[in-house]
């Protein structure tokens, strides 16, 4: 099956400091990724959707300054949190579209705390 | 579309039926439904997906009323390895370039011995 990878598992930064979080489609090319957020013990939230060649569209009350979406290639979608801040400690998630009924693999995840 | 709704819990014998709805009342006419295990710290995996009636796989079976504003995930026998938390994804897969994924609010899964 297809493989999404995700790189750091966990970073641990100081406060206004800017974190980068890669995703990777191992084994297939994706033209459209997606990152969620996930608070603890809360569901997974939508942030943005990452276009290969394009600019990535943000779900409403997203900041796009401050959470930058990078799909540069068939099988690399980079979120940068920028200035981060303990508010923006949780778990990010990203996924890569597929054709057929699963519709999307999800990647292992990445914990993010910001002291 | 409004919030989707899970019950927040569920306890289980191991060796029992569990089945758990999903309530989406404002689903869209070209909307799916998907339903995927999470463990801690880890990403969703997916389980079943369906649009209508009743779909089956190897591992569980989904159940959606004609009126499609539910959804039920059987799992036919759980064992301890299948307490995780159980979320329903309702969303249109676009051409468009624009998306709409909406996860309910998820049931955690505690299966007893």
């Amino acid at each position: 099956g297809a493989v999404v990878s995700q790189h750091p598992s966990w970073v641990i930064c100081k406060s206004g400091t800017s974190v980068k979080i890669e995703c990777r489609s191992l084994d297939f090319q994706a033209t459209t990724m997606f990152w969620y957020r996930q608070f603890p013990k809360q569901s997974l939230m939508l942030m943005a959707t990452s276009n290969e060649g394009s600019k990535a569209t943000y779900e409403q009350g997203v900041e796009k300054d401050k959470f930058l979406i990078n799909h540069a290639s068939l099988t690399l979608s980079t979120l940068t949190v920028t200035s981060a801040h303990p508010e923006d400690s949780s778990f990010y998630i990203c996924s890569a579209r597929v054709e057929g009924p699963e519709d999307q693999f999800f990647g292992p995840g990445t914990r993010l705390t910001v002291l | 579309l409004a919030k989707i709704t899970q019950p927040i819990s569920m306890d289980s014998y191991e060796g029992q039926e569990v089945n758990i709805t999903c309530s989406h009342n404002n689903i869209a006419t070209n909307d799916y439904i998907t339903w995927y295990q999470q463990f801690p710290s880890q990403g969703p995996r997916f389980i079943i997906q369906g649009y209508k009636t009743k779909v089956t796989n190897e591992v569980a079976s989904l159940f959606i009323p004609a009126d499609r504003k539910s959804s039920t995930l059987s799992l036919p026998r759980v064992s301890l390895s299948d307490t995780a938390v159980y979320y329903c994804l309702v969303g249109e897969p676009s051409t468009s370039g624009t998306y709409k994924y909406i996860f309910g609010t998820g049931t955690r899964l505690k299966v007893l011995a």
